[in-house]
Order: C-alpha cells, then sequence, then structure tokens
C-alpha cells in the first residue's frame, strides 16, 4: 500500500460525458502527478500540482483539467468524453518539490481508476 | 531532458539473478535514476534510487558505471511474481513537463 488513495476504482460512462476522479496524496506529500495509461501503452504525463499550484504541464488534453485543493487532494476533470479516453489514471505523490537542486522526486502511485468511455 | 533506452523485454528462470541495462546518454550532472516496476492494471511501484556507484536495498541493487551513462538494475535469484514491467526513470518526471517513463522492459520469469 503506498498511501495513496484514489476513487472512484471503475467508471464506465458514455461519450460526451464529465466525470471527476479523485486523488488523496500520502499525508505529508504536497505534490501531486496525474498520469494517463491506455491500454498496453507507457505512462502519459498529464499534469502535476505542488502545494495547491500548477508545477508542470505533459501532454493534457484541453478538454482535460485539475486542481489540488487546501487540504493537498487533487480532482481530475474529464470533459466531453471520447472512446479514446479509456484508460487507466494513476495519480501519485511525492514530497519534494520537482526541479529542486537535485532532480530526484521519489514518487508513489495509487491503485489507479480504470475509465472505461462507451 | 535525458532520454532512456531500455531492452523492449527479458525472460529469465526462478532463481536466477536478472540484470536490466537502461542507457541514458544526455544525464545531467543533478539527475538521479530511479527504477520502478508495475504490474498489469497497479500503479507503478518504487524500487529503488541512486546517484552513482551501487546502491542496494532489500529487493535489488543499483549499479551506476563513473561516466553514469546507463544504469543497470538487478534483481536476485527472482520467482514468479517479478514478472512485471520495469522503468528506468532519469531526473525527474516532469522535466520540462514532459514524461520520461518511456516503455519499460517486460520481464517474463519462468518456472
Amino acid at each position: 500500500d503506498s498511501g495513496v488513495t484514489q476513487t472512484p476504482k471503475h467508471l464506465i460512462t458514455a461519450t460526451g460525458q464529465r466525470v471527476t476522479l479523485r486523488c488523496s496524496p500520502r499525508s505529508g506529500d504536497l505534490s501531486v502527478y496525474w498520469y494517463q495509461q491506455s491500454l498496453d501503452q507507457g505512462l502519459q504525463f498529464l499534469i502535476q500540482y505542488y502545494n495547491g499550484e500548477e508545477r508542470a504541464k505533459g501532454n493534457i488534453l484541453e478538454r482535460f483539467s485539475a486542481q489540488q485543493f487546501p487540504d493537498l487532494h487533487s480532482e481530475l476533470n474529464l470533459s466531453s468524453l471520447e472512446l479514446g479516453d479509456s484508460a487507466l489514471y494513476f495519480c501519485a505523490s511525492s514530497a519534494q518539490l520537482a526541479g529542486g537542486p537535485m532532480r530526484t522526486d521519489t514518487q508513489y502511485f495509487g491503485p489507479g481508476t480504470r475509465l472505461t468511455v462507451l | 531532458l535525458a532520454k532512456t533506452t531500455q531492452p523492449i523485454s527479458m525472460d529469465s528462470y526462478e532463481g536466477q539473478e536478472v540484470n536490466i541495462t537502461c542507457s541514458h546518454n544526455n544525464i545531467a550532472t543533478n539527475d538521479y535514476i530511479t527504477w520502478y516496476q508495475q504490474f498489469p492494471s497497479q500503479g507503478p511501484r518504487f524500487i529503488i534510487q541512486g546517484y552513482k556507484t551501487k546502491v542496494t536495498n532489500e529487493v535489488a541493487s543499483l549499479f551506476i558505471p563513473a561516466d553514469r551513462k546507463s544504469s543497470t538494475l538487478s534483481l536476485p535469484r527472482v520467482s514468479l511474481s517479478d514478472t512485471a514491467v520495469y522503468y528506468c526513470l532519469v531526473g525527474t518526471p516532469t522535466n520540462a513537463g514532459k514524461s520520461t517513463f518511456g516503455d519499460g522492459t517486460t520481464l517474463t520469469v519462468k518456472p
């Protein structure tokens, strides 16, 4: 158990709909990251937050957005869903701010949310 | 942004030692090297991290030569449960906003 929790575990929805995925980081971790992993694909970094502020953006579509709240939990919002958005969505957390003097931020991943768009 | 190159797949047998090498020719001075393990439908799990020479923990060893242009993850006496994808990561996954997780190495351990 990494200490990172994600809800829901599974989500089935229809094209055009909007969903919200939730992540609670490990106690004390200030950084939250979101990743997408499609079937047989590698991990695609979407976005990172640190202490409530957006810190880095990866391959995140304009239909997707995220935020980190004062209690440090984070939500990933996916709208106008398409079939191709079906994937595992992982949240990870780390204690350090990425991009510090030494580039290392050991990430602890949650169990993921499996999104199926029909 | 340090790009990593790993073998796509490797096979081994139970009880053998497995070494997975990762190339990272343009590693930056302040980059650490981190290895993760991922089982199907689960989030990646941190295995080991190092900066230079050798690091050992209860599950693996990490060998980094002096030039740091490559690293080798060593798994002693693998078992069937070590069958997974192993990712080598250099620096942080969010360098310049790009993921550097790559495709990883699929290790299959056979009985």
